[in-house]
């Protein structure tokens, strides 16, 4: 069975500092996708980086980087100078071949001025 | 990235009726629809996945007499929630994947809002 583990129900970061919001993973599948979205306050997800399990190097889109660590089953999301249109619920997702989408519980981001 | 919409984003209705809400993929066509329920300060959790022209797969325990999808097209799917009561008020947010990519990212529409008096 797929899981997706987000331990970090809530987290704070300044605004122009950077933050990693923790994600680790469960699948027996070779094969598996990793996703991040954002959740603002009006519901729509949108979506933000994604890494392959087979990808060399770690995806990268502007602010955003995902720290792959392929062994220890973790893809860490990195923001780097929040913003505070950044404060959101960011959930990790992970979606094996021929599987449907699996979501973590999300992380909280609330960016101080 | 492509382009999903929702319709309504927002609907209050009376116990007992039935509400539509239809998800429309603008840009590209949707060769899988899929379904979630999003209950406050909880994920998203999958209620069904669609083909088109074929019949939906219900996730476990999800009614499929009570949530009625329907896929007709490549660009929409709907969800019909009969006979709806106050239990089903909820955030409701359907996703399309285009077939494309060894892992089909999914692009979501912006969420309906059902609220059941």
């Amino acid at each position: 069975a797929q899981k997706i583990t987000q331990t970090q129900p809530g987290m704070f970061v300044q605004e122009k500092e950077a933050v990693t919001l923790d994600c680790t993973y469960d699948t027996s599948d070779p094969s598996y996708g990793l996703f991040w979205y954002k959740q603002p306050s009006s519901g729509e997800m949108i979506f933000l980086i994604y890494q392959g399990s087979y990808d060399q190097q770690n995806a990268t889109e502007g602010r955003y980087s995902l720290n792959f660590q392929k062994a220890r089953k973790s893809a860490n999301l990195v923001i780097s100078a929040s913003q505070l249109g950044d404060s959101a619920m960011y959930f990790c997702a992970m979606r094996a071949r021929g599987q449907n989408f699996v979501f973590g519980p999300g992380t909280r981001l609330s960016v101080l001025p | 990235g492509a382009v999903v919409s929702q319709h309504p984003s927002r609907v209050i209705c009376k116990s007992g009726t039935s509400v539509k809400i239809e998800c429309r993929s603008l840009d590209f066509q949707a060769t899988t629809m899929f379904w979630y329920r999003q209950f406050p300060k909880q994920s998203l959790m999958l209620m069904a996945t669609s083909n088109e022209g074929s019949k939906a797969t219900y996730e476990q325990g999800v009614e499929k007499d009570k949530f009625l999808i329907n896929h007709a097209s490549l660009t929409l799917s709907t969800l019909t929630v009969t006979s709806a009561h106050p239990e089903d008020s909820s955030f409701y947010i359907c996703s399309a994947s285009g077939g494309g990519g060894e892992y089909n990212e999914q692009f979501f529409g912006p969420g309906t809002r059902l609220t059941v008096l």
